[in-house]
């Protein structure tokens, strides 16, 4: 069965920290993987899509990491701030055009 | 980039009634994705709209309970029928970008089920 974990499921981190959250999926023939935010009431924004022939991908101070090999992918949040506090979810894809498995998610809170 | 509306934003509704849900989305797309996000869960997958061909649905969503329509490829439509309060949940559209593979997702209908 092809499963999503995500770990924690809630953290609360003072500003200026650097943080990681870790995802985790039970099938490695991933087509791509997906870390998208979700603030409270509204829907998800994109934040990173890493394709399976790739390692990482960056976008300001966030990193996405992805190890196929150990079905593991990390989200770094650089310098964190108040505003980055959000439910981060990890979602993974099989095949193209196919159904995206999301994980649990993770809560963060940053704290001023 | 794909920009999805959807409507209603929100609703409360009683139980036995009925409920469509719609989603815009600006260019034109293959398939379109409804999701359901419980409360305190992450999201499901209930069905895979294509243009032109009947919804696929995921194991635990039958049609009768979530008919879809898909008239054409910019809109589609997502019934939420006879509802229950455990019904009650966001209920998100969505669709890919094609040669980038980024998911898209609409603001979302939040449904209340009293």
């Amino acid at each position: 069965k092809q499963e999503v974990t995500q770990i924690p499921a809630a953290l609360s981190v003072p500003e200026g920290e650097n943080l990681v959250l870790n995802c985790s999926f039970t099938d490695s023939a991933i087509y791509n993987l997906q870390w998208f935010r979700q603030d409270p009431g509204k829907g998800l924004t994109s934040l990173l899509l890493i394709q399976s022939s790739q390692r990482e991908q960056t976008s300001g101070r966030l990193n996405a990491s992805l190890d196929k090999s150990s079905g593991r992918s990390t989200l770094y949040i650089a310098a964190s701030q108040p505003g980055d506090s959000a439910t981060y979810l990890c979602a993974v894809e099989y095949s193209s055009a196919s159904k995206i498995i999301f994980g649990s998610g993770t809560r963060l809170s940053i704290r001023p | 980039s794909a920009v999805i509306s959807q409507k209603p934003s929100r609703d409360i509704c009683q139980r036995g009634t009925s409920l469509t849900i719609q989603c815009q989305v600006d260019s034109q797309v293959t398939m379109m994705f409804w999701y359901r996000q419980q409360p305190g869960q992450s999201l499901t997958l209930i069905a895979t709209a294509n243009q032109g061909s009947e919804a696929t649905y995921e194991s635990g969503f039958v049609i009768d309970k979530f008919p879809i329509s898909r008239p054409n490829l910019t809109f589609s439509t997502l019934t939420v029928s006879n509802m229950s309060p455990e019904d009650s949940s966001i209920y998100l559209c969505s669709v890919g970008a094609g040669s980038t593979d980024t998911q898209y997702f609409g603001p979302g209908t939040r449904l209340t089920v009293l």
